[in-house]
């Protein structure tokens, strides 16, 4: 069964204070990870995929890595607005099998000015 | 472009009732999925359309059931319910085919969030 754990379950930062999120997962045959950020209320919104290891994307103060076990979302120099929480997903199997993603618990942020 | 859609955003139901929830894709897309998020349970996935076909399927009851129509809206059912049935139900939207990885990379609508009383 495909599993995703993230950590740490919450992280406080002071602004400035650079870190990284961590998600580890087990799936057979990994088509993609996705990063996700969702504000309260709210539905996720698309950050990155990655596809293989190796790969790393960057999209502001954010950057993702994937390896064969793992991905960190490294944040640099956060800030207030950075607050949210991110979810990680994986989606296996063959192109065609569908669009299933399997998330995990979540990283809950929170930025301190 | 516009993004993914959901109507109602708020719905409270009655144990017992049943609600339909409804997702307009972004255009172009033809694959919706739908899912279930519960501060327990997190996001879980319930169900993908594509061409109107149920192409995957989650592990919850039959009382969850969906639809997909020609211009690749969809509904979601669910039937006599439970109070644990009270969720944010979300609904993404992909490209869904084609050789390219994106074609599967899911947009997210802000959600319909269902009290069940």
């Amino acid at each position: 069964e495909d599993q995703v754990t993230q950590s740490p379950e919450a992280l406080r930062l002071q602004e400035g204070e650079s870190s990284s999120l961590n998600c580890s997962y087990t799936v057979s045959g990994l088509r993609g990870l996705f990063w996700y950020r969702q504000d309260p209320g709210k539905g996720p919104e698309f950050l990155f995929t990655l596809y293989s290891a190796g790969e790393e994307k960057e999209k502001e103060r954010l950057k993702a890595t994937l390896t064969k076990k793992e991905s960190f979302l490294h944040i640099t120099a956060p800030k207030p607005e950075d607050s949210a929480t991110y979810l990680c997903a994986v989606q296996a199997g063959s192109l065609g099998y569908g669009n299933k993603l399997v998330f995990g618990a979540g990283t809950i942020l929170r930025v301190k000015s | 472009k516009a993004g993914v859609t959901q109507t109602p955003r708020y719905l409270i139901k009655t144990r017992g009732q049943q609600v339909t929830l409804s997702c307009s894709p972004i255009s172009g897309h033809r694959s919706v999925s739908w899912y279930q998020q519960t501060p327990g349970q997190g996001l879980q996935f319930l169900f993908e359309y594509f061409s109107e076909t149920q192409r995957n399927k989650g592990n919850f009851p039959g009382r969850f059931s969906g639809r997909q129509f020609s211009n690749s809206r969809s509904e979601m059912n669910v039937s006599t319910l439970e109070l644990g049935d009270s969720a944010l139900y979300l609904c993404a939207s992909s490209l869904g085919r084609g050789k390219g990885q994106a074609s599967y990379e899911q947009y997210f609508g802000p959600g319909t969030r269902l009290t069940v009383t």
